[in-house]
């Protein structure tokens, strides 16, 4: 099994609603990140997680919420979110630093809306 | 000097013509340089991948050449046909960081039949 699985693909939201977004790999990564994609932009990392241990956290506001239950899965709680939050959200994962392959395997992602 | 700058932002090739993306660095710590291949509503894929103690990688139609010097590679795209058009985007990656990837600007690719 090579692939990142996120679910639910699209998510339309209101800016009182709380949901989740989830990711799943059984590749045996030990590293997890969660990336925002903006439309024609490259993705820009939010969270990281190595070892099921938040490592990374790049000033994302706290309506982010990352939860890593254990080495195969990630989760993304979204609460209270604004309009400027929609884009496409990416979870990748990958060994971590040091370990070979090098490359990160990315999921085909959520694409959030919020209204 | 984390930055990685990718050119040209996008690129109107003919079917079976050269596609040629550029990117250069100037944080020297970087010891892996990734593309990756995005289709609309996709993820990133990786397409092909280099060190900087290697010149030239060619994996089928796709190659990258890697300048350390001048710190500049680039993708070739052999034969470019339409379903080569995507948006691709160059990376660098520095050894031991846990930050990992650092992304180009990213070069929409359109290959005319």
């Amino acid at each position: 099994d090579t692939e990142v699985t996120q679910t639910p693909k699209h998510l339309v939201m209101g800016m009182t609603n709380k949901k989740s977004l989830k990711c799943e790999q059984h590749m045996g990564h030990r590293a997890m990140y969660w990336y925002k994609q903006k439309a024609k932009k490259p993705p820009e990392l939010m969270f990281v997680y190595s070892y099921e241990k938040l490592s990374i956290n790049e000033s994302v506001p706290s309506r982010f919420s990352p939860e890593c239950p254990n080495s195969s899965l990630l989760n993304l709680h979204l609460h209270a979110l604004q309009p400027e939050d929609s884009a496409l959200y990416l979870c990748a994962s990958s060994h971590p630093s040091g370990g070979l392959p090098y490359g990160y395997t990315f999921g085909s992602g959520t694409r959030l809306t919020v209204v | 000097q984390q930055q990685v700058k990718q050119s040209p932002q996008s690129l109107i090739v003919q079917k079976g013509g050269i596609s040629i993306i550029n990117c250069a660095y100037e944080n020297t710590a970087f010891d892996y340089f990734p593309w990756y291949q995005q289709f609309p509503g996709k993820g990133p894929a990786l397409l092909i991948a280099i060190r900087p103690d290697v010149s030239e990688k060619k994996e089928g139609r796709f190659t990258i050449s890697f300048n350390k010097s001048a710190k500049q590679f680039s993708l070739h795209i052999m034969d470019s046909q339409p379903g080569d058009s995507a948006t691709y985007f160059c990376a660098a990656r520095v050894r031991g960081s846990a930050r990992q990837l650092t992304f180009g600007s990213g070069t929409q690719l359109t290959v005319l039949p």
